[in-house]
């Protein structure tokens, strides 16, 4: 089945300080979202971005399908936005079904 | 907004129990999803079904069972509970393949 990637695993920032976070996967992909667990276990969605780029607020996500990645920016960081950050793609194999990245463990201190 | 429920959000349960976690969206949506998380780790895939009366394992080996007698409602049930069952289980819909997929709020299962 198709490996999903996350990087880097755990990510210390600042408030008010950018970060990228990267989604790599090893086929191509007909599904593509980012989500956001928060302290609850609730999954967040942020981004559904098979291809292309979009933008929400401070958040924004860039998914070059032909290179096999895609990226979260997280841009003037709050401390609300600490949690974990899930990428999670489909094939065609696969169907509808997502498999999920380990995830990267944002902690943004005051 | 997502309309997907899960009930209970907490449970703590003994071993040899046999427990039902519930799951209802209100979205119409034709496929649904669970997920098995441990504590840190990332979703796996246990069941899913394509509509009703369709039903599939997923690439997580499981204990549970599940089933889709309506589309709104689909269940997932432990016959009986052991301490690794222990995790927590999230329930997603979408409505087509190449669509959003949206997660109820997930249950903690603790048995004991």
């Amino acid at each position: 089945g198709i490996q999903v990637e996350q990087s880097p695993p755990d990510l210390i920032l600042q408030e008010g300080a950018n970060s990228t976070l990267r989604c790599n996967f090893s086929d191509s992909v007909n599904n593509l979202q980012w989500f956001h667990q928060n302290p609850w276990g609730q999954l967040i969605n942020l981004f559904y971005i098979p291809s292309g780029t979009k933008q929400n607020g401070r958040l924004s996500a860039t998914t070059v399908a032909t290179e096999r990645y895609s990226l979260l920016y997280i841009s003037s960081s709050q401390t609300t936005d600490s949690g974990v950050y899930f990428c999670a793609v489909g094939d065609e194999t696969s169907g509808s079904r997502l498999t999920f990245g380990e995830g990267t463990q944002l902690t943004v201190n005051p | 907004e997502a309309d997907i429920y899960q009930t209970p959000r907490y449970l703590v349960i003994g071993t040899g129990k046999k427990i039902t976690l519930e799951c209802s969206q209100t979205m119409g949506h034709d496929k649904m999803y669970w997920y098995q998380q441990d504590p840190g780790m990332e979703l796996h895939l246990i069941h899913y079904s394509y509509g009703v009366n369709s039903t599939e394992k997923g690439d997580l080996s499981s204990e549970s069972t599940v089933s889709r007698i309506r589309t709104e409602h689909f269940p997932l049930t432990l016959e009986s509970a052991r301490p690794s069952h222990t995790s927590q289980y999230l329930c997603a819909s979408r409505t087509g393949t190449y669509t959003e997929a949206f997660f109820g709020q997930g249950t903690r299962l603790t048995v004991v």
